[in-house]
C-alpha cells in the first residue's frame, strides 16, 4: 500500500541544470498535482492534471512543465533550475475525501 | 478563492483537549472545509472535511458555524505526536471541477508534556 511515491527524495542542482521530479500513485486517482513549500510556509500549487492527458497551470507555474504520462505518473520539469526554486516538492493525488500527499522531495538550488 | 484566516500558533498541554479555530468569511454555499496537518518533514495528511454540520471521525471532531463563516478543529485529547502544522482549506472547484487546495500558513501546534 506504497500511496504516492516521490523521487528522488534529495537533490542537489547548479543554476542552470535540468532536471524531472518524479510522482507515482497506486491508487487509481484521476487527479495529481504538484506543490511548492518554502520554509516557514504554506503549499503552493504549481500544476495539476484533473485526468490523464489534461494538465493546468496553478498558482505558481512560471519556470516548471508537467507531463502526466498515465494514470499512475505525474511528472515535473525543471527545465534550467534557478536558486529561487530550492523549496520541498509535494505530490499528490486526489481520492473522494480528500488529497493523499508523497514525502516529498528536498530540492537545492546553488 | 475564498481564503482562510487561522492564529500562527498555539500551545497546548497534552491530555488536554485543543481548539483550533479558523475563519472564512467569504466561504460560498459549495464550498467544503478540509482541516489536514503537517508533521515535520512530511506531507500534509488529511485530518477531516466537512460542509454543513459538525463532523467526527477518529482523529477529531469538526465543528462548523451555523453561518458557514467559521471553523473549529477539536482534538479531544491532545497528545506529543499531535505537534504538527493544521490547515484549514476551502476547496476551490473551478472551471475543471477539480478541487484546487490554496493553502494558507496553517497554525502550528506546540503540545506541551
Amino acid at each position: 500500500n506504497a500511496g504516492v511515491t516521490q523521487t528522488p527524495k534529495f537533490q542537489v542542482l547548479k543554476t542552470g541544470q535540468s532536471m524531472t521530479l518524479q510522482c507515482a500513485q497506486d491508487m487509481n486517482h484521476n487527479s495529481m498535482y504538484w506543490y511548492r513549500q518554502d520554509p516557514g510556509m504554506g503549499l503552493r500549487l504549481i500544476y495539476y492534471s484533473a485526468s490523464e492527458g489534461t494538465t493546468d497551470k496553478g498558482e505558481v507555474p512560471n519556470g516548471y512543465n508537467v507531463s502526466r504520462l498515465n494514470k499512475r505518473e505525474f511528472s515535473l520539469r525543471l527545465e534550467s533550475a534557478a536558486p529561487s526554486q530550492t523549496s520541498v516538492y509535494f505530490c499528490a493525488s486526489k481520492a473522494l475525501k480528500g488529497y493523499t500527499f508523497g514525502s516529498g522531495t528536498r530540492l537545492t538550488v546553488v | 478563492d475564498a481564503k482562510t484566516t487561522q492564529p500562527n500558533s498555539m500551545e497546548s498541554n497534552e491530555e488536554e483537549p485543543v481548539h483550533l479555530p479558523c475563519n472564512h468569511s467569504t466561504i460560498s454555499g459549495t464550498d467544503y472545509i478540509h482541516w489536514y496537518r503537517q508533521l515535520p518533514s512530511q506531507g500534509p495528511e488529511y485530518v477531516i472535511h466537512g460542509l454543513t454540520s459538525n463532523v467526527n471521525n477518529r482523529m477529531a471532531s469538526l465543528a462548523i458555524a451555523e453561518d458557514r463563516k467559521s471553523s473549529t478543529l477539536i482534538l479531544h485529547r491532545a497528545t506529543l505526536r499531535d505537534a504538527a502544522v493544521y490547515y484549514c482549506i476551502l476547496t476551490s472547484g473551478g472551471t475543471s471541477g477539480t478541487y484546487k487546495y490554496i493553502f494558507g500558513t496553517g497554525t502550528r501546534l506546540k503540545v506541551l508534556a
